[in-house]
């Protein structure tokens, strides 16, 4: 069993729906990431927690550290928010090492 | 700033060649990652650096070397090329010590080994 586990593994909306993914984790964390992957293969990071809920624009990001368990929402979604999206952790034994999902594709039809 | 930069892009290798992926950063960041990318798999961890003049491994370190002569370059080596290393290659750099700790990822190099 993978340390990260995401679903689901692929994902096909509608412009304007809600979206959810969810990132389940087996190991104690200090910190927990949400990354991008563009289509072309760049990553940006969107989020780091380490506990409660983050926010920016359309993205919301929250974390239950009792239930080993993070969620990335988009609202309202768009096209342009198609993508892969990736969880990482940062094990509590592991200093600045990741661990990752395998990901997330995300599109959104017109 | 240029951020994370890589050479090559795209290469193509023949069994048993060897050669070497450059990574770049102008982030004064400490910490430095290589990580291969596969289908249906995450993001792997193959060597990574934690400042200059060191290297440690990673979760798939075999069949390739590191090293970190400068801080702000960490070089990936591969001295007999397997058909098993074809992936995309990422670099990454992170300022380990602040607060947020984002790393920062290189655009990617796609390696074939034929």
């Amino acid at each position: 069993k993978n340390e990260v586990e995401q679903s689901p593994q692929n994902l096909t909306a509608q412009e304007g729906e809600f979206i959810t993914i969810n990132c389940s984790y087996s190991v104690g964390i200090s910190a927990l990431h949400w990354l991008q992957q563009h289509p072309g293969g760049g990553i940006v990071s969107l989020f780091m927690l380490s506990s409660g809920k983050k926010k920016h624009g359309r993205l919301i990001a929250t974390i239950n550290i009792q239930e080993k368990h993070s969620s990335l929402h988009i609202t309202a979604s768009h096209p342009r928010d198609s993508a892969v999206y990736i969880c990482a952790v940062r094990s509590e034994t592991s200093g600045s090492r990741l661990t990752f999902g395998e990901g997330t594709q995300l599109t959104v039809n017109p | 700033n240029a951020g994370v930069t890589q050479t090559p892009k795209f290469r193509v290798l023949k069994t048993g060649q060897s050669m070497t992926l450059l990574c770049a950063q102008d982030m004064n960041h400490e910490y430095m990652y290589w990580y291969r990318q596969d289908p249906g798999m995450g993001l792997r961890l193959i060597h990574y650096s934690v400042g200059e003049g060191t290297t440690a491994k990673g979760e798939v370190p075999d069949g390739y070397n590191v090293s970190r002569l400068k801080k702000q370059n960490f070089l990936l080596g591969l001295e007999s090329a397997a058909p098993s290393q074809t992936s995309v290659y990422f670099c990454a750099s992170t300022d380990y010590l602040s607060s947020y700790n984002e790393q920062f990822f290189g655009p990617g190099t796609r390696l074939t080994v034929l």
